[in-house]
């Protein structure tokens, strides 16, 4: 248990489908990524939130859309997804502000998009 | 950000100890060493971070040359369990949030 846990695990989702991800930290940290690791991929940043303003947007499609409502918690909501989206999507959080930016990641949510 | 060279893979067996290096020549003077271990279908996890000499902590060593263009992870008598992908990255620590960039890693085996 790294104090960062993601819901839910797997998910199956057809490409009409909205649905959302959710990650919530237990560590008193300020900044939360997403990130997507593909198969055999490394893993690619996709968002950054540092007290609750995103800073970091690389380059992702509209279709996925992030949202940080406060330090604890984050989202990342899905719609009109495309096969190649399907993959396993990995939360992190890092102190923030002038601190140590050691991450520490969540378990992940499988996804797959038909 | 300083670019990673790791080996694609290592075999070991089990009760050896494992030496993995990772290449970094561009570090910058600002930048840490930091390994993280993952396993299938799982976040990758924090293992051990270091700027000069040497780091030891519960799980592994984390040895850096004088010129810090290279640090080697050691991973004491592995077991069955140790078998992952581990990543070298290199950056600031201090600041910001900010991006940290994975490699392909190096997926080690431990064999029986």
């Amino acid at each position: 248990e790294t104090g960062v846990t993601q819901t839910p695990r797997h998910l199956v989702m057809g490409m009409t489908n909205k649905k959302s991800l959710k990650c919530e930290q237990h560590l008193g940290h300020n900044a939360m990524y997403w990130y997507k690791q593909s198969a055999k991929k490394p893993l690619e940043l996709m968002f950054v939130y540092n007290f609750k303003e995103q800073t970091e947007n690389n380059s992702v499609p509209s279709r996925f859309s992030p949202e940080c409502p406060n330090s604890s918690h984050l989202f990342l909501h899905l719609h009109t997804l495309q096969p190649e989206d399907s993959a396993l999507y990995l939360c992190a959080s890092s102190q923030g502000g002038l601190g140590d930016e050691t991450q520490y990641f969540g378990p992940g949510t499988r996804l797959l998009v038909l | 950000l300083a670019k990673t060279t790791q080996p694609i893979s290592m075999d070991s067996y089990e009760g050896q100890e494992v030496n993995i290096t990772c290449s970094h020549n561009n570090i910058a003077t600002n930048d840490y060493i930091t390994w993280y271990q993952q396993f299938p279908s799982q976040g990758p996890r924090f293992i051990i971070q270091g700027y000069k000499t040497k780091v030891t902590n519960e799980v592994a060593s984390l040895f850096i040359p004088a010129d810090r263009k290279s640090s080697t992870l050691s991973l004491p008598r592995v077991s069955l369990s140790d078998t992952a992908v581990y990543y070298c990255l290199v950056g600031d620590i201090i600041g910001s949030a900010r991006q940290l960039t994975f490699g392909s890693g190096t997926q080690l085996t431990v064999l029986p």
